[in-house]
């Protein structure tokens, strides 16, 4: 079945970027996503990305996609104190609604 | 955007009673709802499918009889905890979406003491 993985856990300093890497076994995933849990909070969707594109670029957030890799990456550019949080990625099915998800990176950003 | 409110968003029962968890999709109509369940430090782990008008889809291992769903209308599923222990203690997110993505509910912590 389908299988998404990710590195558990990040530690940057305020200020430099972040890059959390994923990788997935479905290679006719539709949509790739990047999902953001605060503590005690439900899921936050951050960005998505079609499995037609390369890239994709939303203000301090860039996902990368090597399709032939299968391989997702998020990099956060000037990650700040705020950003500290669980990162989870995730696939959708192909032709379907379910949503795949990876185990989360928990991001810690020290000042 | 997509708005999903989910309550209550905490809650304590005790052992053997039952407790109902709502979803609603706010601005929009969703034919399909997922509940999820989060142990801690964990990911989020599918239990079943919700689609309105029809019975809910379980993934594996989820027993359909103690966790009872109803997706009666458009915009509303309910998650049931029937006879509740403590193992049913976790936290438990329901999604619904269109188009391109899912957005989540804020999520529901059950304690069962």
């Amino acid at each position: 079945g389908e299988d998404v993985e990710q590195s558990l856990f990040l530690s940057v300093r305020e200020g430099d970027s972040s890059v959390i890497n994923c990788t997935y076994t479905d290679s006719s995933s539709t949509y790739l996503y990047w999902y953001k849990q605060e503590p005690g909070a439900g899921l936050q969707l951050l960005t998505y990305i079609f499995s037609n594109m390369d890239m994709k670029q939303d203000q301090r957030l860039t996902v990368l996609l090597n399709k032939k890799d299968k391989h997702l990456s998020l990099r956060i550019a000037d990650t700040q104190t705020g950003d500290s949080a669980i990162y989870f990625c995730a696939e959708r099915e192909t032709g379907g609604f379910k949503t795949i998800f990876g185990a989360g990176t928990r991001l810690f950003v020290k000042a | 955007g997509a708005v999903v409110s989910q309550h209550p968003s905490r809650v304590i029962c005790k052992s053997g009673t039952s407790v109902k968890i709502e979803c609603r999709s706010l601005d929009f109509q969703a034919t399909t709802m997922f509940w999820y369940r989060q142990f801690p430090k964990q990911s989020l782990m599918l239990m079943a499918t919700s689609n309105e008008g029809s019975k809910a889809t379980y993934e594996q291992g989820v027993e359909k009889d103690k966790f009872l769903i109803n997706h009666a209308s458009l915009t509303l599923s309910t998650l049931t905890v029937t006879s509740a222990h403590p193992e049913d203690s976790s936290f438990y997110i329901c999604s619904a979406g269109q188009g391109y993505g899912y957005t989540f509910g804020s999520g529901t912590r059950l304690t069962v003491v």
